[in-house]
């Protein structure tokens, strides 16, 4: 059974501080890999798709990486901002291109004005 | 409003009771799904649906009743209210859950009581 983890689940940075959220798997046979970014009491909102055959993916401020043999993705953000301040999940797809996600536990990042 | 609309925004019910969540997009994407949000078990797909008249089982589907006549509609039934059923439910869409991401709802907040 696929399992995700996201180490660390709390992060507190200054603000300008350029960072990273880790996602591991244990499963490399993995379809694609999303990340996403969740308000308190708020919905999920999709940052980032990687496909399995991609290496990186990037959108204004964040990159997000993945390595499938090793069963790892990083989110890294650059020059953080007080608005950047969320929950960050990340999720797997199956290789066998299942429709079951399979969500990380989240990091909780705080960036202090 | 173009999106996905999820209602109500918060429910209280009391245990044995039947109650629907309800989700609505607009984009005619033809995935579908509802998710759980609980603390300790982060997201957990209950059901989905790849199409109208098409539905099938997540992880934790016992106790729910899914639905799809319409592409917009995608409600979730509660046949019999538990407390363990007290959760924060996503429902989300896709129109291509190979190319793209998924757009996640606000969530319903239900409490059993």
């Amino acid at each position: 059974k696929q399992e995700v983890t996201q180490i660390p689940a709390a992060l507190s940075v200054p603000e300008g501080e350029n960072l990273v959220l880790n996602c591991s798997f244990t499963d490399s046979a993995i379809y694609n890999l999303q990340w996403f970014r969740q308000d308190p009491g708020k919905g999920l909102t999709s940052l980032l798709l990687i496909q399995s055959s991609q290496r990186e993916q990037t959108s204004g401020r964040l990159n997000a990486s993945l390595d499938k043999s090793s069963g790892r993705s990083t989110l890294y953000i650059a020059a953080s901002q007080p608005g950047d301040s969320a929950t960050y999940l990340c999720a797997v797809r199956p290789g066998d291109a299942g429709n079951m996600l399979t969500f990380g536990g989240g990091t909780r990042l705080m960036v202090k004005p | 409003d173009a999106g996905i609309t999820q209602s109500p925004r918060y429910k209280i019910t009391e245990t044995g009771r039947q109650v629907t969540l309800m989700c609505h997009q607009t984009w005619s994407h033809s995935y579908m799904f509802w998710y759980r949000q609980d603390l300790g078990h982060g997201l957990r797909l209950i059901y989905y649906s790849a199409a109208a008249d098409i539905t099938d089982k997540g992880e934790v589907p016992d106790g729910y009743v899914v639905s799809r006549s319409k592409t917009e509609n995608f409600p979730l039934t509660l046949e019999s209210a538990t407390r363990s059923q007290t959760s924060v439910y996503f429902c989300a869409s896709s129109p291509r859950v190979d190319l793209y991401g998924y757009t996640f709802g606000s969530g319903t907040r239900l409490t059993v009581v």
